[in-house]
């Protein structure tokens, strides 16, 4: 069983509607937790990243994280078909430690 | 933002010969850099851990003497894929580690380089 998981998609949405991605994980020593975004062919950018259970806000961009559950998710308000990208969560145990990724949820807003 | 910058961004070469990749750091220090490969509609895999000074650390599976990591300066990273194959034909990124508010840090990527073994 991967550490982190994520729902591979397509994910398919009209422009406008918003966009839910998620990603579980096992091992509760899991303290912060990022978002990525990754268009074709080009490196992951950061979009968002949290600590604490809760959720946390960018513009159209929502962070969620439930440490109780190991469940975290990125709200898209708004969708743009710019959005279209892949999603990749990824997760750290401690300052200086490796990123854990998931394997990443493939995004098509459609105009 | 902390950017990143690699170079190449797309090579091509014939099997048996050697290819570097550059990654730099342009507006901060980046005493960590690390380096993936991508494979399409997969997510990243860590090859290594590039630290300043010293050598790096590899991923298990990762073979070090065909990929050379070689981190001099601060801003300056190189990989090496010596006698290159189709095999090792893949998408190469590098990130560099920036320190976060709440004592902890994340991974800033380079563009990535697109490596095409003939």
């Amino acid at each position: 069983q991967k550490e982190v998981e994520q729902d591979p998609g397509p994910l398919s949405v009209p422009e406008g509607a918003i966009v839910s991605l998620n990603c579980t994980y096992s091992n509760s020593a899991f303290q912060y937790f990022m978002w990525y975004r990754q268009y074709s062919r080009k490196g992951p950018e950061l979009l968002m990243y949290t600590y604490s259970s809760g959720n946390k806000e960018d513009g159209r961009f929502t962070a969620q994280v439930d440490k109780s559950s190991k469940y975290i998710s990125l709200f898209i308000r708004d969708s743009q078909p710019s959005d279209s990208a892949t999603y990749l969560c990824a997760m750290v145990k401690a300052a200086g430690n490796k990123l854990t990724f998931g394997g990443g949820t493939r995004v098509l807003v459609k105009p | 933002g902390a950017v990143v910058s690699q170079h190449p961004s797309w090579v091509i070469c014939k099997s048996g010969t050697s290819v570097k990749i550059e990654c730099r750091s342009l507006d901060f220090q980046a005493t960590t850099m690390f380096w993936y490969r991508q494979f399409p509609k997969q997510s990243l895999m860590l090859m290594a851990t590039s630290n300043e000074g010293s050598k790096a650390t590899y991923e298990q599976g990762v073979e070090k003497d065909k990929f050379l990591i070689n981190h001099a300066s601060l801003t300056l990273s190189t990989l090496t894929v010596t006698s290159a194959h189709p095999e090792d034909s893949s998408f190469y990124i590098c990130s560099a580690r920036v320190p976060l508010a709440g004592g902890t840090d994340t991974q800033y990527f380079g563009p990535g380089t697109r490596l095409t073994v003939l």
